[in-house]
Formats: C-alpha cells, sequence, structure tokens
C-alpha cells in the first residue's frame, strides 16, 4: 500500500529566508505525487505536480520540487518565504497505474508559520 | 472557469440525523472524489465516483454513501449520524487525460 511521510508538523521560517518541506513516499514504483496548500477554512490548492520526466517542477506562487527516486522523496522549496505563505502544505501520491483518476493518499501536513 | 463549488458550507447536526452534503465539478470533469478531514486523523479517502458509477471507496462504513449524477455533480450522505463524523468533508473532480485533481472549500459538518 502507498504511503505518505511528512516528517515535519510544524516549521517556522522568518519572511524572506528560504523553505524546505520534506516528503518521503511509499510506493512500489513512481508514483504521481502532488504538493497541496491548505489556508484556514478553505480547501485544498494545487501546488505542483510530478508524472514523469524533468524531476524538478515549477508551481504556482514560486514554489518548486524536486523528485530523488533514490530517496524516495518529493521535498518543496521555495527560495524566499511570504507571510501569506502560513498554511498547511499537503504532500500526496497517486498512482499511474490508473492516472490521475485515482484515490489520493496525503501525508499528515506541515504547517508553516511565517514571523516578519 | 467556476471552480469546484460545495453546498453547504456548513452544518450542525445531531447523532444518530441524516446530512447530505452535494458536489459540482468543474466543467468537463467526469470524476469525483470525497474525503474526509478530521482533527488529528488528517484526509482520509472516502469515496471516487465516473461517469456515475463508484469506482473505489476508503475505509468508512456503508453509512457514508454517495451517488454521481448524469451532469456529473455529486451527493454524499451520512446516515445515523456519530460524535466522530465531526470534520470538514472535502470534494475533488478530475478529468481524464491526467489533469490533477482539484478541490473545493468543503462543508464543514459539527456533530452536537
Amino acid at each position: 500500500a502507498q504511503s505518505v511521510t511528512q516528517p515535519d508538523i510544524h516549521i517556522t521560517v522568518s519572511e524572506g529566508a528560504s523553505l524546505e518541506l520534506r516528503c518521503n513516499y511509499s510506493y512500489g514504483a513512481t508514483p504521481y505525487l502532488f504538493w497541496y496548500v491548505q489556508s484556514p477554512g478553505q480547501g485544498l490548492q494545487l501546488l505542483l505536480k510530478y508524472f514523469s520526466g524533468d524531476t524538478l517542477v515549477q508551481g504556482i506562487k514560486g514554489f518548486e520540487a524536486e523528485f530523488k527516486r533514490s530517496q524516495s522523496s518529493f521535498n518543496l522549496r521555495k527560495p524566499s518565504v511570504h507571510w501569506s505563505d502560513a498554511a498547511e502544505y499537503f504532500c500526496a501520491v497517486g498512482s499511474p497505474n490508473t492516472g490521475t483518476a485515482s484515490k489520493l493518499t496525503f501525508g499528515t501536513g506541515t504547517r508553516l508559520q511565517v514571523t516578519l | 472557469e467556476a471552480g469546484v463549488t460545495q453546498s453547504p458550507t456548513h452544518l450542525i447536526k445531531t447523532r444518530g440525523q441524516q446530512v447530505t452534503l452535494r458536489c459540482s465539478p468543474i466543467s468537463g470533469h467526469t470524476s469525483v472524489y470525497w474525503y474526509q478531514q478530521a482533527l488529528g486523523l488528517g484526509l482520509q479517502f472516502l469515496l471516487w465516483y465516473d461517469e456515475g458509477e463508484e469506482r473505489n471507496r476508503g475505509n468508512f462504513p456503508p453509512r457514508f454513501s454517495g451517488r454521481q449524477f448524469p451532469n456529473y455533480s455529486s451527493e454524499l450522505n451520512v446516515n445515523a449520524l456519530e460524535l466522530e463524523d465531526s470534520a470538514l468533508y472535502l470534494c475533488a473532480t478530475g478529468g481524464r487525460n491526467n489533469q490533477p485533481q482539484h478541490f473545493g472549500d468543503g462543508t464543514r459538518l459539527s456533530i452536537l
């Protein structure tokens, strides 16, 4: 069964500092990988996705993520954090056997706090 | 383009009651997914509908059910509500050709 681990429950960074959120997955092959962001009281917004090809993917809001097969990781990065980035971030995996038309398995999320 | 819309935004029910949540997909999306986000339990997959059929079901009791209509909108029904059903219920929709899932803002259900 597929699983996702986000080892950091809560991270605090200063505005303007760089950010890296960790995500490790367990899957028999290379899954489809996603990062979503959730602001308080709202649904999830897709930041970026990886299906295949270039292992460094660019997303919205200046975020990027790198897929490392050898480490089963898909870490999210941003070079300079803005106060508006404070939210909860979820890493998710899906099965390439059925494409994106399959359930997603989510990590437990990382809550990002940004100090001014 | 309109996003995924869910209604109602909030609901308060008591134990034993029944509830129906609704979801309208993004135009062109044929799949609807329901997830439960309960405090301390994270995001759990509930149900997946595609072309009017239930395709997959998460580890939830049968009192959680739903359906998908010909216009691809969907309902989630929960019978015999229990306190632990208090959660944010999120609907996501997706299409073919590897379109990723897009989420609505959810329905927050509180059980008293």
